[in-house]
């Protein structure tokens, strides 16, 4: 069973920087393809904040990357603005014989 | 501007059926895979389904393989996810989502979801 795991919780201060790691757990470590990440306020749809791992989609703002380092992808928010607060959740996938999609349980953002 | 608006979410028994719509615009919509992807009560994602811009191809996760169906009618522009065999845990709001390329798997637009209540 493949898993991508997040941390439940993260916090920051208006300013700071924060990030948000993802740690793919598949025994067949590699396999997985580059990762998305999706920012998700309570009661509304996702909306795509990164994708193949460290893009950033026009019209999101410069503050949030992404990177990859080994098996753990991560999403960096700077200057942290009390907007920011919502789910952050990544994604990724893999193509063998089939297509397996999975997401992280989500990673809660508090700008304290 | 890209639009995807979700419809058909109901309250329904275990065991029954209810179909989902996607109505898409703002895009040559067969040029495009599409996706199902659902988010239970309090909790996290979960991936659907996909299917391809003609249709021909399918995917399924685990939890919905042999209960659910992805389908799409490029003449409408409307995705469809048929339902059956319905139980507690299929509970969720179910967003259909727009993916940008093929041979990759991202999701770019999603619609604002519709609400599937399984109870008794």
């Amino acid at each position: 069973q493949s898993a991508l795991t997040q941390s439940a919780s993260v916090s920051g201060s208006p300013g700071q920087a924060i990030t948000i790691s993802c740690t793919g757990t598949s025994s067949d470590a590699g396999s997985y393809k580059v990762v998305s990440w999706y920012q998700q306020y309570p009661g509304k749809a996702p909306k795509l904040m990164i994708f193949e791992g460290s893009k950033r989609p026009s019209g999101v703002s410069h503050r949030f990357s992404g990177s990859t380092s080994g098996n753990t992808a991560s999403l960096t928010i700077s200057g942290l603005q009390a907007e920011d607060e919502a789910e952050y959740y990544c994604c990724s996938y893999i193509i063998s014989w089939s297509l397996d999609v999975v997401f992280g349980g989500g990673t809660k953002l508090t700008v304290l | 501007e890209v639009q995807l608006l979700e419809s058909g979410g109901d309250l329904v028994q275990p065991g029954g059926s209810l179909r989902l719509s996607c109505a898409a615009s703002g895009f040559t919509f067969s040029s495009y895979s599409m996706s199902w992807v659902r988010q239970a009560p309090g909790k996290g994602l979960e991936w659907v389904s996909v299917i391809s811009g003609s249709g021909g191809s399918t995917y399924y996760g685990e939890s919905v393989k042999g209960r659910f169906t992805i389908s799409r009618d490029n003449s409408k522009n409307t995705l469809y996810l048929q339902m059956n065999s319905l139980r507690a845990e299929d509970t969720a709001v179910y967003y259909c989502a727009k993916i940008p390329f093929r041979g990759v798997i991202y999701f770019d637009s999603w619609g604002q979801g519709t609400l599937v209540t399984v109870s008794s």
